[in-house]
């Protein structure tokens, strides 16, 4: 089992949409989770942190489910510019400096 | 403020030959950190650095690197293997505080190595 599973979509949306996606983890001792995104043929970049007790940026809302071990992304009044992948993070706090990645789950939101 | 930095951006190699892949960053972090990116696969981590003059290896072969300053962390491919095509991916992140790390990561914009 990978340490942490993403679906990989891709999620169509059409624009204006809400799309929502989780990311699950496996191991109970991670401490620290962050969502990227990812255009093609470009280098992740940061999109926001996960805070124990969920946090909004913007059109983007991120929520960590401790108990069932996953977090989530929900994008609302989806752009054409959301059109990614967008991967997750978990840093384990038993395994310092080994960040986990999720393989990425494609949005594409469409016209 | 350049971020992360690395080179080449593209790169050919033979089967046997070895080369050094270049990262360095401008922000004083700690933490810096090489990922291969394979389709359908994730990052995989290759090595990481606490800090200058440490290193830790998390893939057993096949690769070297040194950490000789803060801001310098080159990957060297010692004999190139079909295997190692892949996109190189840099990071640098914080400073460790304790025995825990929350600081997001800073990727460089990768190198597209592939093998023949």
């Amino acid at each position: 089992r990978k340490e942490v599973e993403q679906d990989p979509g891709p999620f169509n949306v059409p624009e204006g949409a809400t799309v929502a996606f989780n990311c699950t983890y496996s191991n109970s001792a991670s401490q620290s989770f962050f969502w990227y995104r990812q255009d093609c043929r470009k280098e992740p970049k940061l999109l926001m942190s996960v805070y124990s007790s969920g946090n909004e940026d913007g059109r983007f809302t991120a929520q960590l489910n401790r108990a069932s071990q996953y977090i989530s992304l929900l994008i609302r009044d989806s752009k054409l510019s959301d059109s990614a992948t967008y991967l997750c993070v978990v840093i384990p706090t038993d395994s310092w400096g080994k960040f986990q990645f999720g393989a990425g789950t494609q949005v594409v939101v469409t016209p | 403020n350049a971020g992360v930095t690395q080179t080449p951006k593209f790169h050919i190699l033979k089967t046997g030959q070895s080369m050094t892949l270049q990262c360095a960053q401008d922000m004083n972090h700690g933490y810096m950190s090489w990922y291969r990116q394979d389709p359908g696969m994730g990052l995989r981590l290759i090595y990481y650095s606490a800090a200058a003059g440490t290193t830790d290896k998390e893939v057993p072969n096949g690769y070297n690197v040194s950490r000789l300053n803060t801001e310098d962390f080159p990957l060297r491919l010692v004999s190139a293997a079909p295997s190692q095509t892949s996109v190189y991916l840099c990071a640098s992140g914080g400073q460790r505080k304790f025995s825990s790390y929350n600081s997001p990561l800073h990727f460089g914009n990768g190198t597209r190595l592939t093998v023949t």
